[in-house]
């Protein structure tokens, strides 16, 4: 079965520095992967996903994300944070083979100050 | 931008008393998801549909627990009683079906939620 570790429950960066968000993965086949963002009482927003290709994948609000096969990581990026970026992070993985469900991680907490 | 309607979206109930929550995908999409999200956690799916059929339950508590799609459009989910540990957010989402819907690597679009709490 499927799994993602979010091996941080927060993480504490100054605005203008860059992030860092990890996750490792476990998935039977290719792994797709998925970063979603979500605000308090808010439902999630898709962020950006690695299907196949390169493996640096840009996606909303200047994130990107570096998909590592041999690591079996997928930590997600930002080369600037700001205020505005503090959310709750998942990451999320589904295999290519047969019918798998997305499974998330525990999430963490991104905290940028000012 | 189309978006995922739920409702309602805060539901106060006690113990064994029945709730309902009304969930409405955008328009097109014919995958329609259930999660539950525990504080603290991330989501789980509780029960997927493709249009009207089940694609997968196999976490939704059924002694307690239906989901419906009658017309493979809005879907609503009961809890009949509810009990404390049920108090969480419930999520829904929805995607586009294209062949080989399981093998897709369309993301998911998640509606606001309905946060649930069972005194």
């Amino acid at each position: 079965a499927q799994s993602v570790a979010q091996p941080e429950d927060q993480v504490n960066v100054a605005e203008g520095n860059p992030l860092t968000v990890k996750c490792t993965y476990s998935v039977s086949g290719n792994p797709y992967l998925f970063w979603y963002v979500q605000y308090p009482n808010r439902g999630l927003q898709f962020l950006l996903k690695y299907i196949t290709g390169d493996n640096l994948v840009k996606g909303s609000y200047g994130f990107e994300a570096e998909f590592n096969k041999s690591q079996t990581s997928f930590h997600l990026k930002k080369p600037s944070a700001l205020v505005s970026d503090s959310a709750l992070y998942f990451c999320a993985v589904r295999g290519n083979t047969g019918f798998q469900k997305l499974v998330f991680g525990t999430g963490t907490r991104l905290l940028v100050s000012p | 931008e189309a978006e995922v309607a739920q409702s309602p979206r805060y539901k106060i109930t006690e113990k064994s008393q029945a709730v309902a929550f009304w969930c409405d995908p955008i328009s097109g999409h014919a995958t329609l998801y259930w999660y539950r999200q525990i504080l603290g956690q991330g989501p789980e799916l509780l029960v997927q549909f493709q249009d009207e059929s089940v694609v997968d339950d196999s976490q939704l508590p059924k002694d307690r627990f239906s989901a419906e799609r009658l017309k493979g459009v809005d879907s609503t989910l009961k809890i009949q009683p509810a009990e404390l540990g049920d108090s969480a957010m419930y999520l829904c989402a929805s995607s586009l079906l294209v062949a080989g819907a399981w093998l897709a690597d369309n993301e998911q679009f998640f509606g606001p939620g309905t946060r649930l709490t069972v005194l």
